[in-house]
């Protein structure tokens, strides 16, 4: 299948700070990609989609300002989780489709301070 | 609204079948898939079916029926590594994809 890579794994910031996380299609070009967040034992909730050389389409109740995608190419699409506070603490996936099938990264766990 | 139902918890004992079943209400349907995920790693992809039917890989089955917006994976000779969360979804058309709650499998030795 598909592979996606996403870095870093786990990142430990203080409160204020802004964190980014990568996400890259290695084996196909992804010009669609989808960012998760995951609170333990619940299911993924899709934060947005990213889509290359164009603005991120958010879903409802997601903070454009707080959380910004920026899809530059087609293998790379980023999150950066700006000015992070405790309640932002949580487990970010991203994922890519290939074939109509989802790929996920291996995750983000973001603990803030 | 769109929804998709499946048991919360499973409980089976190693070498054993175990049917977790999907039901889904969805405004468009492309496909219905499956993904395990272990705690603390990320979903990995299972199986996909966009038509009726078996769709076999090893030790893992999946099964699709349109008409009664039903599907499920079957997990054949049970193994603790099987032990995990498993999330069906549905590609609704356009690049979205529904997931469900998730069922928690646990297995016995």
């Amino acid at each position: 299948g598909a592979v996606v890579s996403q870095h870093p794994s786990w990142v430990i910031c203080k409160s204020g700070t802004s964190v980014k996380i990568e996400c890259r299609s290695l084996d196909f070009q992804a010009t669609t990609m989808f960012w998760y967040r995951q609170f333990p034992k619940q299911s993924l909730m899709l934060m947005a989609t990213s889509n290359e050389g164009s603005k991120a389409t958010y879903e409802q109740g997601v903070e454009k300002d707080k959380f910004l995608i920026n899809h530059a190419s087609l293998t790379l699409s980023t999150l950066t989780v700006t000015s992070a506070h405790p309640e932002d603490s949580s487990f970010y996936i991203c994922s890519a489709m290939d074939n109509e099938k989802l790929f996920f990264g291996s995750g983000t766990q973001l603990s803030v301070l | 609204g769109q929804s998709l139902e499946q048991p919360s918890e499973v409980t089976a004992v190693e070498g054993a079948i175990v049917q977790i079943n999907c039901t889904y209400q969805t405004s468009g349907f492309y496909g219905l898939s499956w993904y395990q995920q272990h705690d603390g790693g990320a979903p990995t992809f299972l199986s996909y079916n966009a038509l009726d039917g078996l769709e076999e890989t090893g030790r893992f089955s999946s099964f699709l029926s349109r008409s009664d917006s039903y599907g499920y994976l079957l997990l054949q000779e049970l193994q603790m590594k099987d032990s995990a969360s498993y999330f069906c979804a549905v590609n609704t058309g356009g690049f979205k994809t529904i997931f469900g709650a998730g069922t928690r499998l646990f297995v016995k030795a």
